[in-house]
């Protein structure tokens, strides 16, 4: 399995709901990330984890709030979020966090807050 | 603040034509990532460049680094519809651990 898998692939939401996003990965890599892509922009960096520990946060927003439950999975769970937060939200894994490692994305979660 | 700068931003051609993007950043890195991303999909990985003067080609594309002058290109050659898509750099610092994007090059290939 050499791939990285989101879920859902859609999200609508309102301003006052609670969801989470998922983010799942075979490989046996111990890194995994969090983007978040506005249209026609370049990803920008929100979480890393490390072996399950956070270890990058791009000053990201409380109401955003990521969990790392195993080696294998990788959460974002979403609480009062306004519309300037819908985006295209990609997870990526590597091996590790050595500086040469590549990262391999998944296919994004568009979420859209009303 | 690290930089990443492509140019240009927006790049229509012709099918058999030849072009190079360009990638310049502004600080100390030894690795360098393209990837293409088409509309409303992911990030798919292109190339990964780890030393200076490295230089990989797959089909119609060849990407190079020079950590020296802070500069990646990535050269198109004699192109086809197909490669219409946004590309985008992505440079690793020395010593650190996150990625920072390039502005992304959006091309399209016009029969």
């Amino acid at each position: 399995d050499t791939e990285v898998t989101q879920t859902p692939k859609h999200l609508v939401m309102g301003m006052t709901n609670k969801k989470s996003l998922k983010c799942e990965q075979h490989m046996g890599h111990r890194a995994m990330y969090w983007y978040k892509q506005k249209a026609k922009k370049p990803p920008e960096l929100m979480f890393v984890y490390s072996y399950e520990k956070l270890s990058i946060n791009e000053s990201v927003p409380s109401r955003f709030s990521p969990e790392c439950p195993n080696s294998s999975l990788l959460n974002l769970h979403l609480h009062a979020l306004q519309p300037e937060d819908s985006a295209l939200y990609l997870c990526a894994s590597t091996l590790g966090l050595a500086v040469y490692n590549e990262q391999f994305f998944g296919p994004g979660t568009r979420l859209t807050v009303l | 603040e690290l930089k990443v700068e492509q140019n240009p931003l927006f790049l229509s051609m012709q099918e058999g034509k030849n072009y190079t993007i360009y990638c310049n950043y502004s600080t100390t890195s030894d690795r360098l990532y393209w990837y293409r991303q088409d509309p409303g999909k992911s990030l798919e990985s292109l190339f990964v460049l780890l030393s200076n003067g490295a230089v990989k080609q797959e089909g119609r594309l060849m990407a190079s680094l020079d950590t020296k002058a802070r500069l990646s290109t990535l050269h198109i050659t004699a192109a086809v519809h197909d490669l219409s898509a946004t590309y985008f750099c992505a440079v690793g610092p020395t010593g650190a651990n996150n990625l920072f994007f390039g502005t992304g090059t959006r091309l399209t290939v016009i029969p």
